[in-house]
């Protein structure tokens, strides 16, 4: 089965700095990569996802990028704001037949004032 | 409602005990999925169901758990002889039919094994 590993587990920055989050996974097949934003004691947020068929894919302050070859993909967010503070969650999944994504461990973000 | 709803948002039960936990997902969301996520650690995947059928239970740790959707939108997930290593946040969501698209969680139940 698919197997993602992400990193840092704990990343702490000061605001107005990027920071980025790595993901790598292990099947090829793999096609479809979200990413999830879950701040303390809520439910998990899509904020963005990117689609194998694309390299890099932007929405404000917020990119990923994905190596289809290298089988990585991370997240960049620029300009932190203390808001940012939160933990954010790689998947990777495919299409086709049941559609189960496989999460990483988890980033904690620290955006300091 | 909007949203996944999940109950109880908290249950505390001793060793042994039975428990079930429910999800009302999104209307209209015809596939629905149960996660477990343990401090500091990503949702772990347990079961996925497309309608009322479990498409996929392979994440199911042992045969102590079990899930149902019998008309295809609420899902109850069961727990047997509950354990302390069972003790974790149960998440729910849904999404529309399930091919790779955005999944919507529950605020999740906090299931505490003592």
């Amino acid at each position: 089965g698919e197997n993602v590993e992400q990193h840092p587990s704990t990343l702490s920055v000061q605001e107005g700095d990027s920071a980025v989050i790595k993901c790598t996974y292990s099947d090829s097949a793999s096609n479809y990569f979200p990413w999830y934003k879950q701040e303390l004691g809520k439910r998990p947020q899509l904020i963005i996802d990117i689609r194998s068929n694309v390299g890099e894919k932007k929405d404000q302050r917020i990119a990923v990028t994905l190596n289809k070859t290298a089988k990585h993909f991370s997240l960049h967010i620029t300009e932190t704001q203390p808001e940012d503070s939160a933990v954010y969650f790689c998947a990777a999944s495919k299409s086709g037949g049941s559609y189960i994504p496989t999460f990483g461990r988890g980033t904690s973000l620290i955006v300091h004032p | 409602g909007a949203g996944v709803s999940q109950t109880p948002s908290n249950k505390v039960t001793e060793k042994g005990k039975y428990v079930e936990l429910r999800c009302d997902p999104i209307s209209g969301h015809t596939a629905l999925y149960w996660y477990r996520q343990s401090l500091g650690q990503g949702p772990e995947f347990l079961i996925y169901f497309q309608g009322t059928g479990a498409a996929d239970d392979s994440g199911l740790p042992n045969d102590r758990f079990f899930a149902v959707r019998p008309e295809g939108s609420v899902s109850t997930l069961k727990i047997q002889r509950t354990e302390r290593g069972d003790s974790a946040v149960y998440l729910c969501a849904s999404s529309f039919e399930g091919h790779t698209g955005e999944l919507f969680f529950g605020e999740g139940s906090r299931l505490t094994v003592l």
